[in-house]
C-alpha cells in the first residue's frame, strides 16, 4: 500500500518556465510533507516543507501547495533553471509514533532544458 | 561540519559474505536512520534509532541488523548477503520529532553477486 504516490516518473521543462511536480497521499494522519531533491551519486537534500494545517509555503523560487481535501500536494519551481535538474521526492511525516519516520514517494525526475 | 558521512562508498560482496556499513554524524542528532533505494523506488526505511543504545525496525528490516553504541554512529550489518540486497544505502539523521528535517549521507552502493 503506497501511502505517498508520485505518478509522473519524469518531467521535462524549458529553462525559465514553471515546473510543477505532483504528489498524492492516502494517509490523512500525516503532520508534515517534505520535498527532497537528489542529484546522481549524492544523498537527498531537504528542499521545502509544509505543515498539514497550511495550504501554501514559499521559499524563493520554490512553492509547495497542499490540498487536504484532495490529498494532493504540488511543488512549483519558478523560473526553472538547468541546475534544478534532479530527482524530486515527496515525503509524508506522521508524529503518531516517536520516530518521526518519513514515507517517501518513488520520485519524479525533472529535466530542465536550456 | 562534515554532516553525515558513510563508509564505504562502494562495495561488492559475494552471496553469503558479511559486512558492516558505518554512518557517522557530527550534528549531535538524536535520531538516525538507514534507508535503501532501489531503481524506480523511493527510499524505504530499514532500521532507525531514537537515541544511543536504542534501535527499532523500519519497513524492510529482514536480513539486516543495526547498532547504536555511540550517539554519533549508526552501524548497519549484513550477516549473510543476498543478491536481493544489492541497492544503494543511505543513512540520515535528525534532531528528533520537532526537527523533522532529515540530513542524508552520500550513500553506499552495494552489489551482491
Amino acid at each position: 500500500d503506497q501511502q505517498v504516490k508520485q505518478n509522473s516518473p519524469s518531467l521535462s521543462v524549458q529553462e525559465g518556465r514553471i515546473s510543477i511536480l505532483n504528489c498524492d497521499y492516502t494517509n490523512s494522519m500525516f503532520d508534515y510533507f517534505l520535498w527532497y531533491k537528489k542529484y546522481p551519486a549524492e544523498g537527498p537534500t531537504f528542499l521545502i516543507s509544509i505543515s498539514s494545517i497550511k495550504d501554501k509555503n514559499e521559499d524563493g523560487r520554490f512553492t509547495v501547495f497542499l490540498n487536504k481535501s484532495a490529498k494532493h500536494l504540488s511543488l512549483h519551481i519558478v523560473p526553472s533553471q538547468p541546475g534544478d535538474s534532479a530527482v524530486y521526492f515527496c515525503a509524508g511525516l506522521h508524529y503518531g509514533g516517536s520516530q518521526g519516520n518519513l514515507i517517501f514517494g518513488k520520485g519524479t525526475k525533472l529535466s530542465v532544458k536550456p | 561540519n562534515a554532516g553525515v558521512t558513510q563508509t564505504p562508498k562502494f562495495r561488492v560482496l559475494k552471496t553469503g559474505q558479511s559486512m558492516t556499513l558505518l554512518c557517522a554524524q557530527d550534528m549531535n542528532h538524536e535520531y538516525m536512520y538507514w534507508y535503501r533505494q532501489d531503481p524506480g523506488m523511493g527510499l524505504r526505511l530499514i532500521h532507525y534509532s531514537v537515541g544511543e543504545g536504542t534501535t527499532a525496525k523500519g519497513e524492510v528490516p529482514d536480513g539486516y541488523n543495526v547498532s547504536r553504541l555511540k550517539k554519533q554512529n549508526f552501524l548497519l550489518g549484513l550477516e549473510s548477503a543476498a543478491p536481493s540486497q544489492t541497492s544503494v544505502y543511505f543513512c540520515a539523521s535528525s534532531s528528533g520529532p520537532s526537527g523533522y528535517e532529515q540530513y542524508f549521507g552520500p550513500g553506499t552502493r552495494l552489489t551482491v553477486t
